[in-house]
């Protein structure tokens, strides 16, 4: 059962360019649409998250665009930089009226900025 | 400031043999913890959560397991590894109620052979 559909699978921008990356999900009961940014052979980080009740949330260069409507959110990075260059992983997060809160993550865009 | 361990880094080992992981955190208490497994070129799988001491539960039946023998304390083990185990094995923790933030540890990358 996949609850969130990301795309690209892997995207190369050229500095200074903008960085799009987009998710579908299929449930209209999450709490958070956050993104996490991983570098290789290190774990994810969180990098930038939206609440359902606001349509944009922008922190420095990185924005998230939400779309409660058409159940999508996406991921821009303004300015792209090399230092950017990383798998980026969308995800929806159901804090499901408990202690647990479940993340189910994408299944990440490889982003590559050329220098 | 809170710290997340895991440990080993990297480990071969052959089909067959027993698997154990561990991972600890730092600073703070009662978190909620997590284990996933990263296939190559694949998303983020979680594999166990835990609330409490002693409260594993598990999201994908399989030839793992998870316990929790002390608040900050996670282990995964497997009693006899399949080839399909290998992958990057990421544990995580997050604050008890509801947090879409869950930190990361530096992951341990097991190759079954």
């Amino acid at each position: 059962q996949q609850q969130v559909k990301q795309s690209p699978q892997s995207l190369i921008v050229q500095k200074g360019g903008i960085s799009i990356i987009n998710c579908a999900y299929e449930n209209t009961a999450f709490d958070y649409f956050p993104w996490y940014q991983q570098f290789p052979g290190k774990g994810p980080a969180l990098l930038i998250a939206i609440r359902p009740d606001v349509s944009e949330k922008k922190e420095g260069r990185f924005t998230i665009s939400f779309n409660k409507s058409a159940k999508q959110f996406s991921l821009h990075i303004m300015d792209s930089q090399p230092g950017d260059s990383a798998t980026y992983f969308c995800a929806v997060f159901n804090a499901g009226g408990t202690s647990y809160g479940k993340l189910t993550f994408g299944q990440g865009t490889i982003l590559t900025v050329h220098p | 400031s809170q710290t997340i361990h895991q440990w080993p880094a990297t480990l071969v080992q052959p089909v067959g043999s027993p698997l154990s992981l561990e991972c600890t955190v730092e600073g703070t208490s009662n978190p909620n913890l997590y284990w996933y497994r990263q296939a190559a070129g694949r998303g983020l799988q979680l594999l166990f959560y835990s609330v409490g001491i002693g409260q594993i539960s598990s999201e994908v039946p399989q030839n793992l397991s998870a316990s929790r023998p002390q608040d900050r304390q996670f282990i995964l083990s497997s009693k006899k590894l399949l080839l399909s185990d290998s992958g990057f094995y990421l544990c995580a923790w997050s604050v008890r109620v509801g947090a879409h933030e869950q930190y990361f540890g530096p992951g341990t990358r097991l190759t079954v052979t």
